[in-house]
């Protein structure tokens, strides 16, 4: 069973079109991340939620709205799509007790945009 | 900016070989310090990890040494193998109510038979 997965994994779509990638985990944490990973390969985070509540919301474009229906689930809606927006994009969650900065990823959602 | 900087940006070794990447960190408000290993097409895992109180940790042929008073640590693989060929990750685990990993750059690695 895969602890943390990512739908769709490859997403190919033109500009200005809106997409979703879905994230659940079956770790039974309450901390959940959104990372995007660019071409050189930097991670960087925009979100976090903690118990369904949004806990991290760095300077991303407002386009980018997170959701948590409830505290296994992490979906990513992007309006608008531009050709900047293309990357993988990674979702992760952690025990929120835990001190050790032990994230655990999916496999990540390749977002093409054309 | 960037608050974890990570070196070298790619790293070719021979297989026994010794595999060194360093990291330096500016902020204070970090409490633990892990190595997150990245292979082509998965999400980062963590390696191992290290609390800014101990010098060195030691896990099978991966070893972290820590120098607090200069804000620096750095990755050792033992014996470098063809399947240690993946991107490396070092990071840094805030304190604080909104805790988040802050990645350095990553370093290719590539061991060669």
């Amino acid at each position: 069973d895969t602890a943390v997965s990512q739908t769709p994994k490859y997403l190919v779509t033109q500009m200005g079109n809106d997409k979703s990638i879905k994230c659940e985990q079956n770790l039974g944490h309450d901390t959940m991340y959104w990372y995007k990973q660019d071409s050189k390969k930097f991670l960087k985070i925009m979100f976090s939620y903690n118990n369904k509540e949004l806990i991290i919301n760095e300077t991303v474009p407002n386009r980018f709205s997170p959701k948590s229906p409830d505290k296994a689930h992490l979906n990513l809606h992007i309006n608008s799509l531009e050709l900047g927006d293309s990357a993988v994009y990674f979702c992760a969650s952690r025990r929120t007790e835990s001190n050790t900065g032990e994230l655990f990823f999916g496999e990540g959602s390749r977002l093409t945009v054309l | 900016q960037q608050q974890v900087k990570q070196s070298p940006q790619s790293l070719i070794v021979q297989k026994g070989g010794i595999s060194i990447i360093n990291c330096a960190y500016e902020n204070t408000a970090f409490d633990y310090f892990p190595w997150y290993q990245q292979f082509p097409g998965k999400g980062p895992a963590l390696l191992i990890a290290i609390r800014p109180d101990v010098s060195e940790k030691k896990e099978g042929r991966f070893t972290i040494s820590f120098n607090k008073s200069a804000k620096q640590f750095s990755l050792h693989i033992m014996d470098s193998q063809p399947g240690d060929s993946a991107t490396y990750f070092c990071a840094a685990f805030s304190s604080g109510s909104a805790r988040q990993l802050t990645f350095g750059s990553g370093t290719q690695l590539t061991v060669l038979p």
